[in-house]
């Protein structure tokens, strides 16, 4: 199947500072790149979906300002966690969805997550 | 908005067979999907299911009524290694999950 990464793997950074996190496809090219936060024992939150080249859609009760997300590339999008606050530590997973007319589940391929620690 | 349940935590036997339930409310419907994720990892794929009827995987299968807003994701010869999390996931235009099934296997 399809290759999704995630950098870093886990992060732990003082309160007020901003997080990057990474999310790549390594073999194919992604139409739309979606990302996930989860709290312990609940389930993935969309929080953004971003298509390369334009500028992502945020879910409600998201912020944009706080959330920055950026596709530069079929193969590469950014979230970075601006002023990060203790209630922004959580799980970040990023899913990228495969660009194939062919394809017909129009899966969704999951990178291996981001854990955010905030102190 | 959608409203996707699944039982929060089942155990079961090795060896055993063992069936998720999941029910969901959506305005529009394109595909539902099971992943299975283990803890502090990502969700893998498992099945996905988009006409009314059961889809078999080896040791798993999913069913799906379209009519009923209802799947089941049955796990058989269950085995240590099967012990996560199953979530039921619904697409409209993007992907909504259920909170998770945990599953414990016990030998």
């Amino acid at each position: 199947g399809a290759v999704v990464s995630q950098h870093p793997s886990r992060v732990i950074c003082k309160s007020g500072t901003s997080v990057k996190i990474e999310c790549r496809s390594l073999d194919f090219q992604a139409t739309t790149m979606f990302w996930y936060r989860q709290f312990p024992k609940q389930s993935l939150m969309l929080m953004a979906t971003s298509n390369e080249g334009s500028k992502a859609t945020y879910e409600q009760g998201v912020e944009k300002d706080k959330f920055l997300i950026n596709h530069a590339s079929l193969t590469l999008s950014t979230l970075t966690v601006t002023s990060a606050h203790p209630e922004d530590s959580s799980f970040y997973i990023c899913s990228a969805r495969v660009r194939d007319a062919h394809d017909p589940y129009n899966e969704q391929f999951f990178g291996p997550g981001t854990r955010l620690t905030v102190l | 908005g959608q409203n996707i349940d699944q039982p929060t935590e089942m155990t079961a036997t090795e060896g055993a067979i063992v069936q998720i339930n999941c029910t969901y409310q959506t305005s529009g419907f394109n595909g539902l999907f099971w992943y299975q994720q283990h803890a502090g990892e990502a969700p893998t794929f498992l099945s996905y299911n988009v006409l009314d009827g059961l889809e078999e995987k080896g040791r798993f299968s999913s069913f799906l009524s379209r009519s009923k807003g209802y799947s089941y994701l049955l796990l058989k010869e269950l085995q240590m290694k099967d012990s996560a999390s199953y979530l039921c996931a619904v697409r409209e235009y993007k992907l909504s999950f259920g909170a998770g099934t945990t599953v414990t296997v016990r030998a």
